[in-house]
């Protein structure tokens, strides 16, 4: 099983350019989380979806938007780059949704941004 | 104060050291307590869960969990080259798993 697979691993992006991140698990997990990891900063919730066609915002939403049309994929999209912006991006996807089950967040390689 | 403090380190130890990482948390709420390994350039991957307090031991490694003192602790012994990665702790209360606060991570790292 390939997990979770997110693509590109690496983007340079101009400000102001506008770019979607790939997510895709086969897991058939119906809940699916982005996050985003600053140097030095614990994971911060970016959104969360926990079916095809539901998704809702976490702690950092602004100058972000996702899409849930399938269980398998999750993009996210960025508009309107900026600095602040320059991260790293993780997709995760999980069964149970709940931390009451011993739950496992299943994390993607990761996606290297900058904006410059 | 912040929700969840873990001090980054870097922890650099010598292999076969015990080694111990730490969170402490303000949530008193918490009653799900996780630790994350994340090796360079990848995604973090579970590797203890404990529910409320107690121990939980799973091989080389130990995870404690003192409500009363809203610690929590991980423990390696033996430690190898390739338990050189980023610890995460991760905490939750009753909800979904959006709920989960992460720590900033400690950066271990041990000699040969």
């Amino acid at each position: 099983n390939a997990g979770v697979t997110q693509t590109p691993k690496f983007r340079i992006l101009k400000i102001g350019q506008s770019m979607t991140l790939q997510c895709t698990q086969d897991m058939n997990h119906n809940y699916m989380y982005w996050y985003r990891q600053d140097p030095g900063m614990g994971l911060k919730l970016i959104y969360y979806s926990v079916g095809a066609g539901i998704t809702d915002k976490g702690e950092v939403p602004n100058g972000y938007n996702v899409s849930r049309s399938t269980t398998e994929d999750f993009p996210l999209r960025l508009e309107l780059a900026a600095p602040s912006q320059t991260s790293v991006y993780f997709c995760a996807s999980s069964y149970w949704g709940s931390p009451a089950v011993n739950e496992k967040l299943f994390f993607g390689s990761g996606t290297q941004l900058s904006v410059l | 104060q912040k929700e969840v403090e873990q001090d980054p380190g870097p922890l650099s130890v010598p292999e076969g050291a015990i080694v111990s990482l730490n969170c402490t948390y303000s949530n008193s709420a918490f009653q799900y307590f996780m630790w994350y390994r994340q090796y360079s350039r990848k995604g973090p991957e579970l590797l203890m869960y404990t529910y409320s307090s107690g121990n939980k031991e799973d091989g080389r490694f130990t995870a404690q969990v003192d409500k009363s003192s809203k610690y929590i602790s991980l423990f390696i012994r033996d430690s190898q080259p390739s338990d050189s990665a980023t610890y995460l702790c991760a905490m939750s209360f009753q909800g979904g798993s959006e709920k989960l606060v992460f720590g900033k991570g400690t950066k271990l790292t041990v000699n040969p």
